[in-house]
């Protein structure tokens, strides 16, 4: 069974840094993309980036290049997203997606909740 | 960029209603389209994907269709629980974009 795990909801302040994580099990991670969308609470959903685990290659939404970072570990089958200074416009939902070979997003993570506020 | 445009952005409707939401793309994207559900407090699911692929589990009632590069989504005899806010997203080349979303209420 697949699952991805993500790590719990996070309370920061802006410009400061933050990693959160998408921990997978069930399939070969390195085989498959894996990748971030981004829901502020109320709002609709935005792609933001994803990455193929076997050789790093990674895309990125125009809004989100250069303002994140999406990276994975293979050893830990684990994928993440990180910001180097948080902005309160970075207030959402995060939601790690695995798609399929064909490349629907058939797998989501339980959602992770940023908060940024002074 | 392609762009999603989704509509309408609510839909009012009763159990057993037939309901049908649109989804128009920007430039063609050769069917790849997937349709998500999702209810509040809950990451989306997907309904359809390939624009007309049923995804296992997902009762028949749902069902989707193209023409060109518009794509309905159809809910054949509404049930209470498919009061929900759907989502079309295509994936032909990057980046990724969804549309604006529907949000299925209780007339």
């Amino acid at each position: 069974e697949v699952q991805l795990v993500q790590s719990g909801a996070e309370v920061k302040k802006p410009g400061e840094s933050l990693n959160i994580s998408c921990k997978t099990s069930g399939y070969s991670f390195s085989t498959y993309w894996i990748g971030w969308v981004r829901q502020v609470p109320g709002k609709g959903l935005e792609w933001m980036g994803i990455i193929y685990p076997a050789d790093s290659d990674t895309k990125y939404s125009p809004s989100s290049r250069g303002q994140v970072t999406i990276s994975a570990d293979r050893s830990i089958s684990t994928a993440y997203l990180q910001w180097s200074a948080l902005k309160a416009s970075d207030t959402a939902i995060y939601y790690c997606v695995r798609p399929s070979a064909s490349q629907y997003l058939e797998f989501w993570g339980q959602g992770t909740l940023v908060t940024v506020s002074s | 960029d392609i762009q999603m445009t989704q509509s309408p952005s609510t839909l009012s409707a009763s159990v057993g209603d037939r309901v049908t939401i649109t989804c128009r793309a920007s430039q063609n994207i050769n069917r790849w389209l997937a349709w998500y559900q999702q209810k509040p407090g809950s990451a989306p699911k997907v309904l359809i994907y390939r624009a007309s692929t049923l995804e296992s589990g997902v009762p028949s009632r749902f069902s989707g269709s193209e023409s060109g590069t518009e794509f309905t989504l159809t809910i054949n005899s509404l049930q209470p629980d498919d009061f929900a806010t759907y989502y079309c997203q295509h994936y032909s080349g990057y980046p990724w974009t969804f549309g604006q979303g529907t949000k299925v209420e209780i007339k």
